[in-house]
């Protein structure tokens, strides 16, 4: 199967600061969604971003379906962006698989 | 408040018990999920349905059975489980031919005794 790896896959940030976050496939795909998950399990839709670039106020993603990676930027971070971060990749049409995941903590 | 409503939030059950999850949505979504998330890891997906049809079935072992009665509703049927099925039971709904609006429910906390 399709294989999706995410980096870094822990990140600890001061507030205030841009981060990163990078997915790599292994397969060319259709569909592409990132997701945060909060510290009590809550799953987020961030973007629906299957090739461009998408903006949502401080965090931004771009997807280059062509060379299998999309990279989900967060700016001028806060302690509530804590959780963890996952890419989810389709082959077709909504049956996502996810990431490995990137664990993110942001201290005061 | 999340728009995909899971119950219980919280469940215990014994090896020979049967129970049921179950998950509603009033999103007008026609695709709904079952995933499963054991504790730092990514969900896997167990199950798909489209306008209330079992399309993806992921290997899952028969002692977890699906049932869609309507477009809102989805319930997971749990039965003679094992403590390695202990586990956070996520529900998810979405548009359903390309997977937009993809929204989970809370979870099921579910521990296998």
């Amino acid at each position: 199967g399709i294989q999706v790896e995410q980096s870094p896959p822990d990140l600890i940030l001061q507030e205030g600061a841009n981060s990163t976050l990078r997915c790599n496939f292994s397969d060319s795909v259709n569909n592409l969604q990132w997701f945060h998950q909060n510290p009590w399990g809550q799953l987020i839709n961030l973007f629906y971003i299957p090739s461009g670039t998408k903006q949502n106020g401080r965090l931004s993603a771009t997807t280059v379906a062509t060379e299998r990676y999309s990279l989900l930027y967060i700016s001028s971070s806060q302690t509530t962006d804590s959780g963890v971060y996952f890419c989810a990749v389709a082959y077709t049409g909504n049956q996502f698989y996810f990431g490995t995941g990137t664990s993110l903590t942001v201290i005061p | 408040d999340t728009e995909v409503t899971q119950t219980p939030k919280h469940l215990v059950m014994g090896m020979t018990n049967k129970k049921s999850l179950k998950c509603e949505q009033h999103m007008g979504h026609r695709a709904m999920y079952w995933y499963k998330q054991k504790a730092k890891k990514p969900p896997e997906l167990m199950f798909v349905y489209s306008y209330e049809k079992l399309s993806i079935n992921e290997s899952v072992p028969s002692r977890f059975s699906p049932e869609c009665p309507n477009s809102s509703l989805l319930n997971l049927h749990l039965h003679a489980l094992q403590p390695e099925d202990s586990a956070l039971y996520l529900c998810a709904s979405s548009q359903r031919d390309t997977g937009e609006g993809y929204t989970f429910g809370s979870g099921t906390r579910l521990t296998v005794v």
